[in-house]
């Protein structure tokens, strides 16, 4: 089974501060995802990337950036944490990048983020 | 831009029942649409997905259709158990600007199956 790991489960930071959040993947899944989930919003894609120190913006890049220095490993990054951006953070990955890659997405069990 | 409904939003049945979730999307060129569901404090973990070729896909207890034309799929549950008791999330992955892997979600339905 395909594994996705974030890291903290709960995580509470202040405003101004650099967050990190890291996610992992076992399964050598060539695209990887950082989605933000919020009441009455959905879930809303920020980042994703389909290839090592590749990147493409989602819906809402602002405020974030990401990185992506070995396959395994997805990195969201808070510049500068601001209070709008207390939610909750999901990570997922798949194998292959294309139409014919009818695969589903595997999730990591979220972050729950809160800027004080 | 493609968007994504879900109703009803919140739905709470006895145990037994057989039961339909609703959703539907605005724009009908799409690659796929998935069902996931999710626990609270959880991830999502995926149920179903229909290719756009496909007219239904099956999974023990679950049934999910898609009428592309209109713009609607359903997922239907079967005998409904106090363990499915989760949020039920849609997602459509529009072929506009996408090679077919980006995902648009619905709100979801908040499900409850009383014993």
């Amino acid at each position: 089974d395909v594994k996705v790991t974030q890291s903290s489960r709960y995580l509470v930071k202040r405003t101004g501060e650099k967050v990190f959040l890291e996610c992992v993947q076992d399964m050598d899944h060539e695209n990887m995802f950082w989605y933000r989930q919020d009441p009455g919003l959905g879930l809303r894609l920020i980042y994703f990337s389909y290839d090592v120190k590749m990147k493409e913006k989602g819906d809402i890049p602002e405020g974030y950036s990401v990185s992506r220095e070995k396959k395994e490993r997805f990195s969201l990054i808070l510049e500068s944490a601001s209070t709008n951006q207390t939610s909750m953070y999901l990570c997922a990955s798949i194998e292959q990048w294309g139409i014919d890659s009818n695969q589903p997405q595997h999730f990591g069990d979220g972050t729950r983020l809160s800027i004080l | 831009k493609q968007e994504v409904t879900q109703i009803p939003a919140a739905l709470s049945v006895p145990e037994g029942e057989n039961l339909v979730l609703n959703c539907s999307f605005t724009d009908s060129a799409i690659y796929n649409l998935q069902w996931f569901r999710q626990d609270p404090g959880k991830g999502l973990t995926s149920l179903l997905l229909i290719q756009s070729s496909q007219r239904e896909q099956t999974s023990g207890r679950l049934n999910a259709s898609l009428d592309k034309s209109s713009g609607r799929s359903t997922l239907y549950i079967a005998a409904s158990q106090p363990g499915d008791s989760a949020t039920y999330l849609c997602a459509v992955s529009p072929k506009r600007n996408n090679a077919g892997n980006m995902l648009t979600f619905g709100g979801g339905t908040r499900l409850m199956v009383k014993p």
